[in-house]
């Protein structure tokens, strides 16, 4: 079976904080994406990354593929309000489905 | 990306009664999905749609309980039948294959929140 943990499990900190997300998993995975979900909403894609090494930039957000890609991360910096939410990492696995990580639940306090 | 809208967006229902919600799609796309959330919670899938054919279950979730439908490619049900508190939950709906998205990128509707007295 394969498994996405994320880490931290929940997550609390002032504005202007930098902060970093994991996701870890023993399997391979094609690709990666990352969500983010606000409540009474569905998770909204924030990125799919593909390449092992990759790293891609969303403005105050980084994400980067492990070279192996079976791990992914999500750094933010200088965090803000607007940030708080459930963020949920996803694997495409070889079926055709995603698996999904546990989520980290962050909460930005201005 | 897509616009993807789901009906009703909550509801409160008595144990035994079904409810069904619908996803709809403002584009063709090739894949659809239906997942469950708890609150707080990650998502789990609970099954494919398939245009045309039955849906593929996951483990756990049986036809029985989630009938699904799929009658073209815009256009899913899902029903929770003989529902019980159990069954409180979020369920989505997404969808892959969006035209100019990469593979295996899936898009989520809003999400159906539903309370099981």
């Amino acid at each position: 079976t394969q498994l996405l943990e994320q880490s931290p499990q929940f997550l609390s900190i002032q504005e202007g904080e930098n902060l970093t997300v994991y996701c870890n998993s023993s399997s391979v995975f094609s690709s990666l994406q990352w969500y983010r979900q606000e409540p009474g909403e569905g998770p909204v894609l924030l990125v799919t990354v593909v390449t092992g090494g990759e790293v891609k930039k969303l403005k105050r957000l980084t994400f980067q593929f492990g070279d192996a890609r079976k791990d992914s991360s999500l750094h933010i910096t200088a965090a803000q309000p607007g940030d708080t939410g459930l963020y949920l990492c996803a694997g495409a696995s070889n079926t055709d489905k995603l698996i999904f990580g546990t989520g980290t639940r962050l909460q930005v306090f201005p | 990306s897509a616009v993807i809208s789901q009906k009703p967006s909550r509801d409160i229902c008595q144990r035994g009664t079904s409810l069904t919600i619908q996803c709809q799609v403002d584009s063709q796309v090739t894949m659809m999905f239906w997942y469950r959330q708890q609150p707080g919670q990650s998502l789990t899938l609970i099954a494919t749609a398939n245009q045309g054919s039955e849906a593929t279950y996951e483990s756990g979730f049986v036809i029985d309980k989630f009938p699904i439908s799929r009658p073209n490619l815009t256009f899913s049900t899902l029903t929770v039948s003989n529902m019980s508190p159990e069954d409180s939950s979020i369920y989505l709906c997404s969808v892959e294959g969006v035209e100019g998205s990469l593979t295996d990128t899936q898009y989520f509707g809003p999400g159906t929140r539903l309370t099981v007295l």
